[in-house]
């Protein structure tokens, strides 16, 4: 079974600085992707940055980075240049490559402090 | 982006009374959709498999002759909450996969309010 833990239920952060959200997970599986999706208000969800777990480099996407250590099975998610459009609910998100299923962890609150 | 949209956005049913929720892809085809469940301030809970043309995988615990779900074109996929009772009160979207890869679109969800 696949498992994702967020040990952060709630984080805050001064606009403008940097802030890193935790997730680990644990799988046997050797071809998966990783994700980190946004949930605003709005209950809308949005992607903010995936990884694919046979790339080393890690991913990054404008002010959002991941630090991605596979043998660790941690995938962090930082965010510089905090906005307070950023303020949200963060999941960290684990897909088996065969099955495309999402298991997701279970979230982090970020609130972004003016 | 592709866009997937959940009909209606919020309803109030009866107890005991069925509710049918809608997903549908408007600018793409899904073969695959999926239906999470979200309580307050909890995480997303996968449901079901929807495939187009065949039967929904189930998650274990979740009754299949409650939440029947239907897969009847390459746009659309149903959910319908029967026999409905207050616990089932939740947050429930759906999300539709692109192609054969692992790229997925989020419908906006639904609340369901049972009373």
């Amino acid at each position: 079974a696949q498992t994702v833990t967020q040990s952060q239920p709630e984080m805050s952060v001064q606009e403008a600085e940097t802030v890193t959200l935790s997730c680990t997970y644990d799988t046997s599986e050797s071809n998966y992707y990783l994700f980190w999706y946004k949930q605003p208000p709005s209950r809308q969800m949005i992607l903010v940055i995936r990884q694919e777990a046979y790339k080393q480099q890690n991913a990054t996407e404008n002010r959002f980075s991941v630090n991605f250590q596979k043998a660790a099975k941690s995938f962090s998610l930082k965010i510089s240049d905090s906005q307070l459009g950023d303020t949200a609910m963060y999941f960290c998100a684990f897909m088996k490559s065969i099955s495309n299923q999402f298991y997701f962890g279970t979230g982090t609150s970020l609130t972004v402090i003016p | 982006g592709a866009v997937v949209s959940q009909h209606p956005s919020w309803v109030i049913c009866k107890s005991g009374t069925s509710v049918k929720i809608e997903c549908r892809s408007l600018d793409f085809q899904a073969t695959t959709m999926f239906w999470y469940r979200q309580f307050p301030k909890q995480s997303l809970m996968l449901m079901a498999t929807s495939n187009e043309g065949s039967k929904a995988t189930y998650e274990q615990g979740v009754e299949k002759d409650k939440f029947l779900i239907n897969h009847a074109s390459l746009t659309l996929s149903t959910l319908t909450v029967t026999s409905a009772h207050p616990e089932d009160s939740s947050f429930y979207i759906c999300s539709a996969r692109v192609g054969s890869g692992p790229t997925q679109y989020f419908g906006p969800g639904t609340r369901l309010t049972v009373t």
